[in-house]
């Protein structure tokens, strides 16, 4: 268990509807990070939060966004989905704004069906 | 962001060591390498993570060139539990972990 929380473990919905994934960091940690699992495109960095404030921004489509609470949590936000975002989402945190000695630690994810 | 390349698959018999190797090349001075590996569908798992000395912790040990340009990750004695996906990844300022194919190790009884 790495002290990582997601919510939920599964979610099945329709195209065109909204999502929110919850994520809550490990306790201390001040760094959440989000990631994508699809099957053709691997696992791949979405985006980062320090502290209440974007850090970092990887392959997010325009229609995802993300935020985090002065709780730390964080919500991944997922709109007008398609088929294709279908796949596991997974959160990490760290202690950190993160670097080149920052561990990640991730949480169980989210499994998400787009039918 | 430097690139890793690792082996896609490997075996390995129970009880024996498994060394899964990773060429990173392009590692710059300040770059650390790092392990995950993911079981099944569920998050990836931290291992292990070095700089340029060897690293040893209750999971792996991790062997570094001298060069820096190639790691391996040793799971002394693999468990039918140690089947997994191996991710070696360079971690760079910016921070984010770069996954590529990984190695999918097969523990066999």
């Amino acid at each position: 268990d790495s002290g990582v929380t997601q919510t939920p473990k599964h979610l099945i919905t329709a195209t065109g509807q909204r999502v929110t994934l919850r994520c809550s960091p490990r306790s201390g940690d001040l760094s959440v990070y989000w990631y994508q699992q699809s099957l053709d495109q691997g696992l791949q960095f979405l985006i980062q939060y320090y502290n209440g404030e974007e850090r970092a921004k990887g392959n997010i489509l325009e229609r995802f966004s993300a935020q985090q609470f002065p709780d730390l949590h964080s919500e991944l936000n997922l709109s007008s989905l398609e088929l294709g975002d279908s796949a596991l989402y997974f959160c990490a945190s760290s202690v950190t704004s993160g670097g080149t000695l920052e561990t990640q630690y991730f949480g169980p994810g989210t499994r998400l069906l787009v039918l | 962001d430097a690139k890793t390349t690792q082996p896609p698959s490997m075996d390995c018999a129970e009880g024996r060591a498994a060394n899964l190797p990773c060429n990173h090349s392009t590692i710059s001075g300040n770059e650390y390498v790092y392990w995950y590996r993911q079981i099944h569908s569920q998050g990836p798992q931290y291992i292990i993570h070095g700089l340029k000395n060897n690293e040893t912790n209750e999971m792996a040990s991790l062997i570094i060139t001298e060069d820096r340009k190639s790691s391996t990750l040793i799971l002394p004695h693999a468990t039918l539990r140690d089947t997994a996906v191996y991710y070696c990844i360079v971690l760079s300022n910016t921070g984010k972990l770069i996954f590529g194919q990984g190695t999918t190790l097969q523990v066999k009884p």
